[in-house]
């Protein structure tokens, strides 16, 4: 059965530093990977996704994600956060032969320092 | 258009109570879901409708009923429940039940039950 493992339940950081967020998941079978945002009292933004083609996938708000099968892992970076990106962050995954069904990591929170 | 709509915002009830939550896309999407988030958790999925019929019931309790009366509008209804129930409740729809399409997520509603 699939996974999903957040390394890091909480992140805290500086403003304008770089940031990971580190996401693992186990699975036997072809999976395509996800990442959402979800900012306090808000529903789940989504960030970016991996479903084929390249590695190296560019999302919104200047984030940015590696997908890596041999590692089977899915980090979250961001080269300079902002105050504004605090908020909680999920890793999600889905097989290929589950139709539209999302697991989910149990969330990082980013958590942006002036 | 890309937003998808809950209605209430917040809704406290007691254990006799009977409501319904409300959630409405206007995307033309055919898949829509209900997820209950506890604080500081992911969110966890309840029911999946796949073309107006429910596809998934990840054994939820019969004291949560769901409906979908028609394509773009998805109905929670409560009955007897329990002050363990309380939690921000999330509906999300895609284009099609598939590991390939995004699904994209209400603000949800936030459920308290005394």
């Amino acid at each position: 059965a699939q996974s999903v493992t957040q390394l890091d339940s909480q992140v805290p950081v500086f403003e304008e530093a770089p940031v990971e967020l580190r996401c693992n998941y186990s699975s036997s079978v072809s999976v395509y990977l996800f990442w959402y945002v979800q900012y306090p009292n808000q529903g789940l933004q989504l960030l970016l996704k991996y479903l084929s083609g390249s590695t190296l996938v560019k999302g919104i708000n200047g984030f940015e994600a590696e997908f890596n099968k041999s590692q089977t892992s899915f980090h979250l970076r961001k080269p300079s956060v902002h105050i504004s990106d605090t908020a909680e962050y999920f890793c999600a995954v889905r097989e290929y032969n589950q139709g539209g069904k999302l697991i989910f990591g149990q969330g990082t929170e980013l958590s942006v320092k002036p | 258009d890309t937003e998808v709509t809950q209605t209430p915002k917040h809704l406290v009830m007691g254990m006799t109570n009977k409501k319904s939550l409300k959630c409405e896309q206007h995307m033309g999407h055919r898949a829509m879901y209900w997820y209950k988030q506890k604080a500081k958790k992911p969110p966890e999925l309840m029911f999946v409708y796949s073309y107006e019929k429910l596809s998934i019931n990840e054994s939820v309790p019969s004291r949560f009923s769901p409906e979908c009366p028609n394509s773009s509008l998805l109905n929670l209804h409560l009955h007897a429940l329990q002050p363990e129930d309380s939690a921000l409740y999330l509906c999300a729809s895609s284009q099609e039940f598939n590991p390939y399409n995004e699904q994209f997520f209400g603000p949800g509603t936030r459920l308290t039950v005394l």
